[in-house]
């Protein structure tokens, strides 16, 4: 049948709270996952990566968690911002090796209120 | 700080024409990929590119499809005959490897086929 748009879930937070969104993988082999930031009509934009080995991450501002046992990433971006309203998608890569494809997962919308 | 570039921003072709969508990904990366999104969707794999060989594909990344890296700088995606479900954002990315995976995406080419 006919593909239908995704219909994207959306988070909306207020200014200068904490978000997180979500992020359930398929693959148990996947050692190696990335967030991503899409703005609106732009390529992914790089945000943190983790390796399987970890089960957290910290940047600035943002924190990956993984949790390997039920194959689930988190992003956490604190004292959000409107600046951050975005789609943010996580991604996992099989292989730990640089070549290896990017399966992208479907996407959260970020919607910061002022 | 270095970037992925793409050329042209917006593509307006006929079906069964063909497109060359070019890409000069980051200077010292050796891996290269090209990822499509069509309107509304996730972001699919096409094909990854390494020491100028196809290293891994995807099923969408049938016979009408093909990638070069003409020369040093350069690689492309072209697409022999475009159908109507070509239409899509097209993004090339590229990575460092030896360690260093992290994907790095261009802004992308609007490809619409009419």
């Amino acid at each position: 049948g006919e593909s239908v748009g995704l219909h994207l879930p959306t988070l909306s937070v207020q200014e200068g709270d904490n978000s997180i969104i979500n992020c359930a993988y398929s693959n148990s082999a996947s050692d190696y996952f990335i967030w991503y930031k899409q703005e609106s009509g732009k390529g992914p934009q790089f945000i943190i990566d983790i390796r399987s080995n970890m089960d957290k991450r910290q940047g600035q501002r943002v924190t990956v968690l993984l949790n390997k046992t039920v194959k689930h990433l988190s992003l956490q971006i604190a004292a959000t911002q409107p600046g951050d309203s975005a789609v943010y998608f996580c991604a996992e890569n099989i292989g730990n090796n640089a070549g290896n494809m990017l399966t992208f997962g479907g996407g959260t919308r970020l919607m910061v209120k002022p | 700080e270095p970037e992925v570039t793409q050329t042209p921003s917006h593509q307006v072709t006929q079906m069964g024409q063909e497109v060359i969508l070019r890409c000069v990904p980051i200077s010292n990366h050796l891996y290269f990929y090209w990822y499509r999104q069509i309107l509304g969707q996730k972001v699919e794999f096409l094909v990854s590119f390494y020491n100028n060989e196809i290293s891994e594909k995807s099923e969408i990344f049938d016979d009408q499809f093909s990638v070069e890296r003409p020369d040093g700088s350069n690689f492309t995606l072209k697409i022999r005959s475009t159908k109507l479900e070509d239409s899509a954002m097209y993004f090339c990315a590229s990575s460092g490897g030896q360690g260093q995976e992290t994907q790095y995406f261009g802004p992308g080419t609007r490809l619409l086929v009419l």
